[in-house]
């Protein structure tokens, strides 16, 4: 059980362009799904957290206008990158927790290459 | 502010030798404490968590955690390391006392020898 997916898991973008990355919670309601960012060797940053119905909450420094998140069900929130430029080429990683839970299930990440 | 550093970045051991792996954190009140493994190209697998109780956790793969609070310490253990056991680990803690919001450490790579 618990099990995250992301859809793509790989994707690639011309600059300028818009591209949206799902993550679904596959066998439990998701009441809370957290976006991370993973650069080459490095770590996890929280990007955003995000409660279903209600909009994200965005850590600092991250743009929310570039970064949109939709948690519109209790088993899906994608993540759009708006007009993509090379440097947010990275490594994306969901996560999801369920009601009265403090565990988070993590999803298998998407790379996105922005050329 | 909270934090959760991972003093080694990169560890090599020989296969069948022991392990362990360094996690220190800063927090105000009882952490939640997490370890992850993540495989090139993955997303991240728990190995073992601790939320309160015995401070000797168990986890999956043969790994285990021991919470130290005078040492503000949650080190990850293994008796006997397997070549598939190269990877990074991450470990990581909640921000606050509702568990939400991972804190991650800037992880360790392990490298294993035959």
């Amino acid at each position: 059980g618990a099990v995250v997916s992301q859809h793509p898991s790989w994707v690639i973008c011309k600059s300028g362009t818009s591209v949206k990355i799902e993550c679904r919670s596959l066998d439990f309601q998701a009441t809370t799904m957290f976006w991370y960012r993973q650069f080459p060797k490095q770590s996890l940053m929280l990007m955003a957290t995000s409660n279903e119905g209600s909009k994200a909450t965005y850590e600092q420094g991250v743009e929310k206008d570039k970064f949109l998140i939709n948690h519109a069900s209790l088993t899906l929130s994608t993540l759009t990158v708006t007009s993509a430029h090379p440097e947010d080429s990275s490594f994306y990683i969901c996560s999801a927790r369920e009601r009265g839970s403090y565990e988070q299930y993590f999803g298998p990440g998407t790379r996105l290459t922005v050329t | 502010a909270q934090s959760v550093t991972q003093p080694d970045i990169h560890i090599t051991v020989s296969e069948g030798a022991s392990l362990e792996l360094r996690c220190n954190y800063s927090y105000g009140a009882t952490p939640y404490l997490f370890w992850y493994v993540q495989s090139p190209g993955q997303g991240l697998q728990l190995l073992l968590k601790y939320f309160s109780g015995d401070t000797l956790v168990q986890g999956i793969k043969g790994f285990e955690a021991e919470f130290k609070r005078s040492q503000s310490s949650f080190n990850l253990r293994k008796p006997s390391v397997h070549w598939s056991d190269a990877a990074e680990y991450f470990c990581a803690g909640s921000r606050d006392n509702y568990g939400q919001n991972f804190v991650f450490g800037p992880g360790t790579r392990l490298s294993v020898l035959p």
